[in-house]
């Protein structure tokens, strides 16, 4: 079974640019998250998607934050502009969805952004 | 709102000992999960283990197990045998029935040939 896909696996852009990252869910998970993880430390909710339904995005700057789940499957994260700050590892998550604890998320390879 | 936290940096092990990672929990629920996921350099966070509150038993996964002290709020993570492999990034984390899975600040574990 195939695991959460993400692209691209490395990204270089100068500020001020807009970027995109692409996330493919494992099948059959309802719920997909966008997390971003500044060196040194864990990861950080941007949002969560319960099918095509953003249900918590309080931790998306949405200024210059964008994403969108069309279809409840694959999701898209944007930034623009990319600010230097923006420099992080952006993770996607997926799990079969539920609020119980147990639901266990399941992460992709990322995306390290590089804002020069 | 659920806090974790991982006191320790950094830790290293000989090839093929035993290492302990620590990492303490505070929530006020009753109903929660724990977990511990490996990032290796490629980034890609892999879940090693994971304890439900409810279970007393201690969790294992093969070379992996945790000392699950619920009235401490401790859940510490042991990997015996250790091999070269075994060198990533570990959070430990938490999560809350509705809420989001909260991570500590990591520790870098270095295995030594």
């Amino acid at each position: 079974e195939a695991g959460v896909v993400q692209s691209p696996r490395y990204k270089i852009i100068e500020k001020k640019q807009p970027v995109a990252f692409w996330c493919n869910p494992i099948s059959g998970h309802n719920t997909l998250y966008w997390y971003r993880q500044n060196l040194g430390q864990g990861p950080e909710l941007l949002i969560r998607y319960e099918n095509e339904e953003a249900v918590d995005d309080s931790q998306l700057p949405k200024d210059r934050f964008s994403a969108e789940r069309l279809k409840g499957v694959d999701s898209t994260l944007k930034i623009q502009p990319a600010e230097l700050g923006d420099s992080a590892v952006y993770l996607c998550a997926s799990s079969l969805g539920g609020r119980q604890s147990s639901d266990t998320q399941y992460f992709g390879p990322g995306t390290r952004l590089t804002v020069l | 709102a659920q806090t974790v936290t991982q006191s320790q940096p950094e830790m290293s092990v000989q090839e093929a000992e035993t290492v302990t990672l620590s990492c303490t929990y505070d929530t006020s629920e009753s109903d929660y999960y724990l977990f511990w996921y490996k990032q290796p350099p490629s980034r890609q966070m892999i879940l090693v283990i994971r304890q439900e509150a409810y279970k007393q038993q201690n969790a294992t996964e093969n070379r992996f197990s945790v000392n699950f002290q619920k009235a401490a709020k401790s859940f510490s993570l042991k990997i015996s045998d250790s091999q070269l492999g075994d060198a990533a990034m570990y959070f430990c984390a938490c999560r809350t029935s509705g809420s989001r899975l909260t991570f500590g600040e990591g520790t870098q574990l270095t295995v030594n040939p």
